[in-house]
């Protein structure tokens, strides 16, 4: 079935450092990429997401890239600190139409070292 | 505040005996789904609503139920607990599924013994 694979499943960086998670999906008609970032013990909540008539977004430090042709997309994490430490989640529309749904990735433990 | 409310937030339960989360959510969004999330496997769906009295299975559907008898509420519930379904759950509401933001509740740590 359609799926959306993440990696890396852990990334430790030195705070300061960019930081970048991969996603790759199956279904060529998704159109919609949001990321979600979950701190321990919380929600996932929405930090960015792009659509697939647009290539990159960027909101301050946080950046999401798009390959349609490829079928990824990429979070970029600049000029990292310690309150980014979490677990990050890609996701991706599948079905499209009266099925369409969003399907996760496995999610990316990001562990910030100050 | 625009909100998904999901009730208990931690849960301890043995096996057989049913419970029920309820979820509700104040955006007047038409579409909720539930999600179970384990270690290694990310969110799966497990149901989903469209709109009331419209429900059907998302991914790990087996042994669970739910209704949506209002617009606002989605409860999950358990008939008879195994210690499988020992996990993370939350809530979730769309305005536009596949297309728009997915709002989490604060989720339910449910343990099965």
């Amino acid at each position: 079935g359609e799926n959306v694979e993440q990696h890396p499943s852990t990334l430790s960086v030195q705070e300061g450092d960019s930081a970048v998670i991969k996603c790759t999906y199956s279904d060529s008609a998704s159109n919609y990429f949001p990321w979600y970032k979950q701190e321990l013990g919380k929600r996932p909540q929405l930090i960015i997401d792009i659509r697939s008539n647009v290539g990159e977004k960027k909101d301050q430090r946080i950046a999401v890239t798009l390959n349609k042709t490829a079928k990824h997309f990429s979070l970029h994490i600049t000029e990292t600190q310690p309150e980014d430490s979490a677990v990050y989640f890609c996701a991706a529309s599948i079905g499209g139409g009266a099925t369409n749904k969003l399907i996760f990735g496995t999610g990316t433990l990001l562990a910030v070292q100050p | 505040e625009a909100q998904v409310t999901q009730n208990p937030r931690y849960l301890i339960t043995v096996t057989g005996k049913k419970l029920t989360v309820t979820c509700s959510q104040n955006m007047n969004h038409e579409y909720m789904s539930w999600y179970r999330q384990d270690p290694g496997l990310g969110l799966r769906q497990i149901y989903y609503s469209m709109n009331v009295e419209v429900t059907d299975k998302g991914d790990v559907p087996e042994g669970y139920k739910v209704s949506r008898k209002e617009k606002r509420n989605f409860p999950l519930i358990l008939e008879s607990p195994s210690p499988n379904q020992t996990s993370l759950y939350f809530c979730a509401s769309t305005r536009d599924r596949g297309n728009s933001p997915l709002h989490f509740g604060n989720g339910t740590r449910l343990t099965v013994t």
